[in-house]
């Protein structure tokens, strides 16, 4: 049973425009959600996160948002840039236990 | 303040072979864990540890690996004899008890290739 979904492995975009990334869950036990970036070769680095009490969690250029009626969050990014091209995984939080999506390749092109 | 070290980076060796990956957690940090990620797939979790006890082992394959945390520091996660689906990288990570937001810090990772 995956219990975080990132159906989109990946997502081309171009410089200074916005990049979206999208996430769904299916365990209401989630109390937060996470995201982390990966470069190659690295391990994952956190980058942002959301509590389940909230719809909109914002740091500079990234924000997230959390719809938990549909059970969906989104990664914005604005504006993309060349050094933001990593992989995009996304995380649900019960308390003791971090489930991770499979992952979206984000490619930031000039 | 110095990140989570993993060691060794990279190990090739052939099935039912052992080998053995070890885990020195950022200072401070109570609770560590192992996770794999096996190509295209998210990391999953193999072992929990807070200070020298197992939190959660409910996915660790235990016929064939094995984990420990000595004196509540570092770690090390063995696997004996190994398999071909078990090539992935193994990542070590660790966070502190208490955390607003859940965050994990990770360490490099440690790609096992088996042939």
């Amino acid at each position: 049973d995956q219990q975080v979904k990132q159906n989109s492995p990946s997502l081309s975009v171009q410089e200074g425009r916005i990049s979206i990334l999208n996430c769904d869950y299916t365990n209401s036990m989630f109390d937060y959600f996470l995201w982390y970036k990966k470069y190659p070769a690295e391990g994952p680095t956190f980058l942002i996160s959301i509590s389940s009490i909230k719809d909109k969690n914002e740091d500079g250029r990234f924000t997230v948002f959390l719809n938990k009626s549909a059970k969906h969050l989104s990664l914005h990014i604005v504006p993309s840039q060349p050094g933001d091209s990593a992989v995009y995984f996304c995380a649900g939080d019960t308390g003791s236990k971090l489930t991770f999506g499979t992952g979206t390749r984000l490619q930031v092109t000039l | 303040e110095a990140g989570v070290a993993q060691s060794p980076r990279y190990k090739i060796i052939e099935k039912r072979q052992s080998v053995a990956f070890w885990c020195n957690p950022i200072s401070g940090h109570a609770t560590l864990y192992w996770y794999q990620q096996i190509l295209g797939q998210g990391p999953k979790l193999l072992i929990q540890f807070q200070n020298n006890g197992v939190v959660d082992d409910s996915q660790l394959p235990k016929d064939r690996f094995s984990a420990e945390r000595l004196k509540g520091v570092d770690s090390t996660l063995k696997i004996q004899p190994a398999k071909l689906e078990d090539s992935a990288v193994y990542l070590c990570a660790s966070s502190l008890v208490l955390s607003d937001t859940g965050e994990l810090f990770f360490g490099e990772g440690s790609r096992l290739t088996v042939l």
